[in-house]
């Protein structure tokens, strides 16, 4: 499978602890997207990188929150001091810069905070 | 700020019959609008756009720009179309790519 890979795909962790979530884009694919997805919401948008930089941000994205794509390929989501609202799903995803709003998914990575 | 609702967080019917999904939007500008579908245990992935005219899987939609809505149609459901379905939105023009903002979802059930 060529698509877009995240890692890990679970994760329990315990109150104000650090978690660090990884994507691994398509290859050819310059932009990358971080959403997170709430039980019985829809995807939100948290930020995107064309390339190695970080473009836009959004309000949901507080300080705790950090995200590098430091050589334009793969990325990070790292999560300090976590907390249990923090709990949700992570979503990656890519796409070329250019083609038009075509976004591909990878499988998300479930974060449990207890 | 830009919304995107869908009513109904579940719909049921049966096999053959006729579907539509409902999807209303509010955004000052001109949006692009889509449906993303995601079946059991898979990835979340798009099923159609409005600007590429196009039906797929035997669904189509059709922007309203009157109504601010996107509705979702198939006029006969098969069971292989159950799955949870995300209208979403995003501005037009290079940086508005791939910033999307999502429904809450519908999740279509198709019975024999």
């Amino acid at each position: 499978d060529t698509g877009v890979s995240q890692d890990p795909r679970h994760k329990i962790t315990k109150r104000g602890q650090n978690v660090t979530f990884r994507c691994d884009p398509i290859s050819e694919h310059n932009r990358l997207y971080w959403y997170r997805q709430t039980l019985g919401q829809g995807p939100e948008f948290l930020t995107y990188f064309q390339n190695e930089a970080q473009l836009e941000k959004s309000r949901l994205l507080s300080d705790r929150f950090s995200a590098e794509r430091p050589k334009g390929s793969f990325s990070t989501l790292e999560i300090q001091r976590t907390e249990q609202g923090d709990s949700a799903m992570y979503l990656c995803a890519s796409s070329l810069a250019w083609g038009g709003n075509t976004i591909y998914f990878g499988e998300g990575s479930w974060l449990t905070v207890v | 700020a830009q919304r995107v609702t869908q009513p109904e967080k579940l719909l049921s019917v049966f096999k053959g019959a006729p579907v539509e999904l409902k999807c209303n939007y509010s955004y000052s500008g001109s949006p692009e609008l889509f449906w993303y579908v995601q079946y059991s245990r898979q990835r979340l992935q798009l099923l159609l756009r409005h600007i590429s005219r196009e039906s797929i899987k035997g669904f189509t939609a059709d922007l309203n720009k009157g109504e601010t809505s996107f509705h979702l149609k198939k006029p006969f459901a098969q069971e292989e179309d159950s799955a949870m379905y995300y209208c979403a939105l995003s501005g037009a023009g290079g940086t508005s790519y791939g910033k999307l903002t999502f429904g809450q979802g519908t999740i279509l059930t198709v019975h024999p």
